[in-house]
């Protein structure tokens, strides 16, 4: 079965300080990759993602994420976090081009920058 | 534009009553996803609509679920009798028609606490 796991559940950061939230993904067929975020009282937006090409990818609000087929990771990063940084952050993916909008998800970390 | 609606935000029910949850989709977007997070793990996938028709329910977990989607509009989840299992956030996406996968984009609501007592 295929899963996503999300190595840390809590990360409390010091604002500017960089930061990088790990992911792992099983899978035995190509998947496509996404990060997504949810702030406090509001729907999961999509942060970045990966289909193909390029294994380095950007994302709004300075993210950027690597995708390490050997590894099997999809970790995300930022160099300086900021405040309006603190969110929960959930990693997923999509099994095959037809599958649409269902993707499994990770269980989520939570992101705390502190002043 | 407005986004994807959830209604109610929050819910407190006692076991064995019935709850409704209702999603409003973004206009014109065909697709219709109901996922749900329970007690702080991951967000799981329920079922996906294509306009009125429902795509794939292989997350359904019981007979006590139902989603219908009226006139390929809003949708309603409706569940009955509650358990205590089913407290959890129930979200809400939607996106437009076959788009490809390198251009689908899924909007989420905000969700729907619901808390069984």
């Amino acid at each position: 079965a295929q899963s996503v796991t999300q190595l840390d559940s809590q990360v409390p950061v010091f604002e500017e300080a960089p930061v990088e939230l790990r992911c792992n993904y099983s899978s035995s067929v190509s998947v496509y990759l996404f990060w997504y975020v949810q702030y406090p009282n509001q729907g999961l937006q999509l942060l970045l993602k990966y289909l193909s090409g390029s294994t380095l990818v950007k994302g709004i609000n300075g993210f950027e994420a690597e995708f390490n087929k050997s590894q099997t990771s999809f970790h995300l990063r930022k160099p300086s976090v900021h405040i309006s940084d603190t969110a929960e952050y959930f990693c997923a993916v999509k099994k095959g081009w037809n599958q649409g909008g269902k993707l499994i998800f990770g269980q989520g970390t939570e992101l705390s920058v502190k002043p | 534009e407005a986004g994807v609606t959830q209604f109610p935000s929050h819910s407190v029910i006692e076991k064995g009553q019935t709850v409704t949850l209702r999603c409003d989709p973004i206009s014109g977007h065909d697709n219709l996803y109901w996922y749900r997070r329970v007690m702080g793990k991951e967000i799981k996938f329920l079922l996906h609509f294509v306009k009125e028709s429902k795509q794939d329910e292989s997350g359904m977990p019981n007979n006590r679920f139902l989603a219908e989607r009226t006139g390929g509009t809003y949708s309603t989840l409706k569940v009955q009798p509650a358990e205590l299992e089913d407290s959890g956030v129930y979200f809400c996406a939607s996106s437009q028609g076959d788009r490809g996968v390198a251009n689908e984009k899924l909007f989420f609501g905000s969700g729907t606490q619901l808390s069984v007592l």
